[in-house]
């Protein structure tokens, strides 16, 4: 069965703090992705990562920063959270090479509060 | 670019009520179409997919049929059951790009 584990389900922080939100995927995937989900906006891309120590932004970057060190991981790091940075985050996974036609696979979220 | 508009809820519906969520992309070149399904607490799931006009995806009595004349992607169920209570999200993807754009969502209550 396949699987995208999340570090944590609830996360409470305070403003200014560095934050870290770690995902990790079993199925060899070459593709990761870490998207915010708020009420009425959808899924937003912040980043991908097709290989290891390879990204690319997405449509909302600003005021965080990426790793993967290793295929299995991806880790997004806000360097100073702020409460607008108060949302649902969602990781997921693909295969490379089928460009946008295959499925995406997701965590099951991680929900930081920042106070 | 591309982008995709979904019917804006939340939507309450009563068991056993006929479903239809509407969906409508624009893409350059050829899309793949997507639903997705969150259920309370959960990430989002594949529910099914269609990759070429005129398919129909279909998986849990829910099915959609993509549709290049009017650049759709309808949801339809037949008979919606409590357990159907959950997000629902059309999404695209197109051949050559690994993201997947994705509609706001679309919330769904089914009331007993």
């Amino acid at each position: 069965d396949v699987k995208v584990t999340q570090s944590s389900r609830y996360l409470v922080k305070r403003t200014g703090e560095k934050v870290f939100l770690e995902c990790v995927q079993d199925m060899d995937h070459e593709n990761m992705f870490w998207y915010r989900q708020d009420p009425g906006l959808g899924l937003r891309l912040i980043y991908f990562s097709y290989d290891v120590k390879m990204k690319e932004k997405g449509d909302i970057p600003e005021g965080y920063s990426v790793s993967r060190e290793k295929k299995e991981r991806f880790s997004l790091i806000l360097e100073s959270a702020s409460t607008n940075q108060t949302s649902m985050y969602l990781c997921a996974s693909s295969p490379a090479g089928t460009g946008g036609t295959d499925t995406q696979y997701f965590g099951p979220g991680t929900r930081l509060t920042v106070l | 670019g591309n982008s995709v508009t979904q019917m804006e809820g939340p939507v309450t519906l009563s068991e056993e009520a006929f479903l239809t969520i509407n969906c409508t992309y624009t893409a350059t070149g050829y899309p793949s179409l997507f639903w997705y399904v969150q259920y309370p607490g959960e990430g989002l799931q594949l529910l099914l997919k269609a990759t070429k006009a005129d398919d129909k995806g279909s998986n849990k009595g829910f099915e959609a049929t993509y549709r290049k004349e009017t650049t759709s992607f309808h949801l339809e169920k037949g008979s919606v059951q409590v357990s159907d209570s959950a997000v629902y999200f059309c999404a695209l993807g197109t051949v050559g790009n690994e993201k997947l754009t994705f509609g706001t969502g679309t919330r769904l209550t089914i009331i007993p």
